[in-house]
């Protein structure tokens, strides 16, 4: 089975803070995927890499930035957290078979909450 | 218009019929089209994904494909109320997994 785990199921921060989100994958995925989801907005794409040291703005990439040093690990960095970021932040991992995405399985989620 | 877009319901169905959740997208260059079920609090899980025009079945669901169209659809029969969910479109575009807003669905006992 894929598994694909994200660092923290629920995490608390301050406004200003540098926060790191981590995900990591063991079904060798060449994509990997961050989304935010919220109420009425659906899941919004972050920023998706599809090798390592490779990065691409998905819809909302402002005021985040991803790190990807190993093919498993992908790594969400919000550089001052905002109120606004306070949301729902879900992983993903997907293989590439003729460079179309095959499907992607979630981690399960990270609830941040910025006060 | 948006990429991807669903009904956002809340669609609600009796126990035992069928549900019907449709879906239609604007890229027409779109290759693999998925499914995914979420329930409250938790992450969306895999239903089915479907790569070619026509039916796919698995068991209670059918995920069906129109790419002249744009549309996909996923039919569940035989209506549980742990079907009771959020149901999610997700289409790959450009490398990326795009996904709709989602369709509420409840079954009614």
């Amino acid at each position: 089975d894929v598994k694909v785990t994200q660092s923290s199921r629920y995490l608390v921060k301050r406004t200003g803070e540098k926060v790191f989100l981590e995900c990591v994958q063991d079904m060798d995925h060449e994509n990997m995927f961050w989304y935010r989801q919220d109420p009425g907005l659906g899941l919004r794409l972050i920023y998706f890499s599809y090798d390592v040291k490779m990065k691409e703005k998905g819809d909302i990439p402002e005021g985040y930035s991803v790190s990807r040093e190993k093919k498993e690990r992908f790594s969400l960095i919000l550089e001052s957290a905002s109120t606004n970021q306070t949301s729902m932040y879900l992983c993903a991992s997907s293989s590439l078979v003729d460079r179309v995405n095959t499907e992607a399985f979630f981690g399960q989620g990270t609830r941040l909450t910025v006060v | 218009q948006k990429e991807v877009e669903q009904n956002s319901g809340p669609l609600s169905v009796p126990e035992g019929a069928i549900a019907s959740l449709n879906c239609t997208y604007s890229d027409r260059v779109s290759q693999s089209f998925f499914w995914y079920r979420q329930y409250s609090g938790k992450s969306p899980e895999l239903i089915m994904s479907i790569y070619s025009n026509g039916d796919k079945e698995d068991g209670r669901f059918t995920a069906q494909l129109n790419k002249a169209s744009q549309y996909v659809s996923l039919l569940i029969r035989d209506s549980q109320p742990s079907d009771s969910a959020t149901y999610l479109c997700a289409v790959n575009r450009d490398d990326k997994i795009i996904f709709g807003k989602g369709t509420r669905l409840h079954i009614l006992p």
